[in-house]
């Protein structure tokens, strides 16, 4: 069964609206965990890797203001995305990692803005 | 700047027969190479992997070559089976198996019964 859960999996929301796309580990204490983004026909770009307790570390390029991410919990990710415009529709998905277990994925949530 | 490609979209193979996925990287720092499987409205499973300091690692029908002086990876399944029809991601990291992965762009394969 999955050990890392996504939620919403699919998400529809209007332009200027915040959306919230959480990340849970199941079964295992997740001390780092990836966030990722993915357009159609391309590859998954690492947005930011958070660590439980610590801020988030962004990529390059990747607006931490608009991406919020927070890791309150060893079991809990959550990404932000503020004021949201049609440009931000995508594929989001998370990984999880720790406790000696290897990196897992969620299933990911298409978030379209309007 | 890509630094993981995949320059096939997309691959038919007919049951039975081989499949091989093709991926090149750029960034010589890379030193831990994996493969993973994509469902649609899944997230990605892992596959298999292996370390630069390897030429091969083989997991049942599944093999990976690494090629360093060509910066080339592949993945062959043998015998190939409709089930793997899927999306297959290459990816790369720095410093081992930290979790912080330079995906490919995936290829598509079709496995024909």
């Amino acid at each position: 069964g999955a050990v890392v859960s996504q939620h919403p999996s699919r998400v529809i929301c209007k332009s200027g609206t915040s959306v919230k796309i959480e990340c849970r580990s199941l079964d295992f204490q997740a001390t780092t965990m990836f966030w990722y983004r993915q357009f159609p026909k391309q590859s998954l770009m690492l947005m930011a890797t958070s660590n439980e307790g610590s801020k988030a570390t962004y990529e390059q390029g990747v607006e931490k203001d608009k991406f919020l991410i927070n890791h309150a919990s060893l079991t809990l990710s959550t990404l932000t995305v503020t004021s949201a415009h049609p440009e931000d529709s995508s594929f989001y998905i998370c990984s999880a990692k720790g406790g000696g277990r290897p990196l897992h994925f969620g299933n990911g949530t298409r978030l379209t803005v309007t | 700047d890509q630094q993981v490609k995949q320059n096939s979209p997309s691959l038919s193979v007919q049951e039975g027969r081989i499949s091989i996925l093709n991926c090149d990287y750029t960034n010589s720092m890379f030193d831990y190479f994996l493969w993973y499987k994509k469902y649609p409205a899944e997230g990605p499973t892992f596959l298999i992997s292996i370390s630069s300091i390897k030429d091969k690692n083989e997991d049942g029908r599944f093999t990976v070559f690494l090629n360093k002086s060509a910066k080339h990876l592949s993945l062959h399944i043998v015998p190939s089976q409709p089930g793997d029809s899927a999306v297959y991601f290459c990816a790369a990291s720095v410093s081992g198996n930290t979790g912080k992965l330079i995906f490919g762009q995936g290829t598509t394969l079709q496995v024909k019964p």
